[in-house]
Parts: C-alpha cells; structure tokens; sequence
C-alpha cells in the first residue's frame, strides 16, 4: 500500500487530454514539492515535473503539473502513442524521513 | 553528460550482496545519492538516500537494519550494502542523482539498473 495513492490506469484517444492524480497527506505533499517520473516500457525512469509544475529541458509543454493541498495531479495534452508509459509521483515525506512514490498510473493511448 | 552505471547485481541466495554505482559528468560530492528499486511487474520504491558529504542517511523502513548506503566522493561512487536478503527483495535497483545536497528532493538522472534476484 503506498503512501500517495494514483489511480492504476487511465486511458484516452490520441490527441486527447488525460490527467493523473496524486492524493496524499499534509506530511508529505502539503509540505513538499511533488515531482513526476515517466517510465517507458523496458527502461529508467525519467522526471517529467518537478516543484509541482516545473518542466525540465526537453520536456514538451503538452506535459504539465499542479499541486492544491494534499494532491497533485499531472495533466498530458495531445496524447500521442509513445505517450504511453508507467507515471509516478514522488515527494518527501517529513514524518516518515523517507522519499515516498505512488504506486503508479499506467496510460494506455487508445 | 551524466552518467551512472550500476553493477554489482546478480543471482544470489538469502545473504548479502553490495551493489556499486560510478558516477561521471557532475561534481558527485556536491549531490544527494538514492537507490531506487521496482520489483518485477511492480511500481518504483525507494530504498535509500544519503547526503552529498555522506554524514546523513536515509532509508525505507523495509530495508531500515539490514541495508547500509555509503559514498566515496574520492572516487565518485555509490555503493549500497545489502544484508539478509529476502525473496521480496528482488528487484531492479536504480541509482538516481538528486538535485539536491542533503536531503532526497528531486531525482533528475537514472542509471539503467542492476538485477538483484534473491533465490535459494
């Protein structure tokens, strides 16, 4: 059972949009920044979001990241095929020291 | 370019193993270094972390006793001592990069993994 709950999978068109959530507590995403990691079928994890809703280089603007309270949620536009992956989210959770993840959301582009 | 490889990883009965991770490309001492690992068919659980001058550890209360995280800035390595091994440690492990000095915050660069199978 992980600490941040995602739901286990979403789907949608392509060219659609989806969004991803991310429910935790006050020890760890109401008082931490949330960061988001894509994993492709077969390799390492990548960041897609960091601080909630920032995007490191050479992540396209389709891919985008909010946070309100105790949740987060990660917003993709204009699926495409090689959209689809395993997303986690990630923060720190102050009262257990320790990094915590979701459990994961697998995206299916129908 | 950074870089980080992994190794160490393989078939091993319920014992110890110790897992390596050379990094290259940054100023490693300067960064917080995680494990990172995911079960077969499962999501991603972190296992470790420690500080960049290596005097704060962190761990995941599932490995808290039986896995020691260390660091050689001398020689830009991460290690990861792993003890009493169970069946339910059979994983892939990571090393991440964090973007961070001294506590996990942001994992900005992946090895590509090491396979630990714990088997008797």
């Amino acid at each position: 059972q992980s600490v941040l709950t995602q739901p286990p999978s979403v789907s949608a068109a392509p060219g659609q949009k989806v969004t991803i959530s991310c429910s935790g507590s006050s020890s760890n995403i109401g008082n931490n920044y949330v960061s988001w990691y894509q994993q492709l079928p077969g390799t390492a994890p990548k960041v897609l979001i960091y601080e909630n809703n920032k995007r490191p280089s050479g992540i396209p603007d389709r891919f985008s990241g909010s946070k309100s309270g105790t949740s987060a949620t990660l917003g993709i536009t204009g699926l495409q095929t090689g959209d689809e992956a395993d997303y986690y989210c990630g923060t720190w959770d102050g009262s257990l020291r320790e990094w915590v993840f979701g459990g994961g959301t697998k995206l299916t582009v129908l | 370019e950074v870089q980080l490889l992994e190794s160490g990883g393989g078939l091993v009965q319920p014992g110890a193993l110790r897992l390596s991770c050379a990094a290259s490309g940054f100023t490693f001492r300067n960064y917080v270094m995680n494990w990172v690992r995911q079960a077969p068919g499962k999501g991603l659980e972190w296992v470790s972390g420690i500080s960049g001058s290596g005097d704060s550890t962190y761990y995941a209360d599932s490995v808290k006793g039986r896995f020691t995280i260390s660091r050689d800035n001398s020689k830009n390595t991460l290690y990861l001592q792993m003890n009493s091994l169970r069946a339910e440690d059979t994983a892939v492990y990571y090393c991440a990069k964090d973007r961070a000095v001294t506590t996990p915050y942001l994992f900005d660069y992946w090895g590509q993994g090491t396979l630990v199978t714990v088997s008797s």
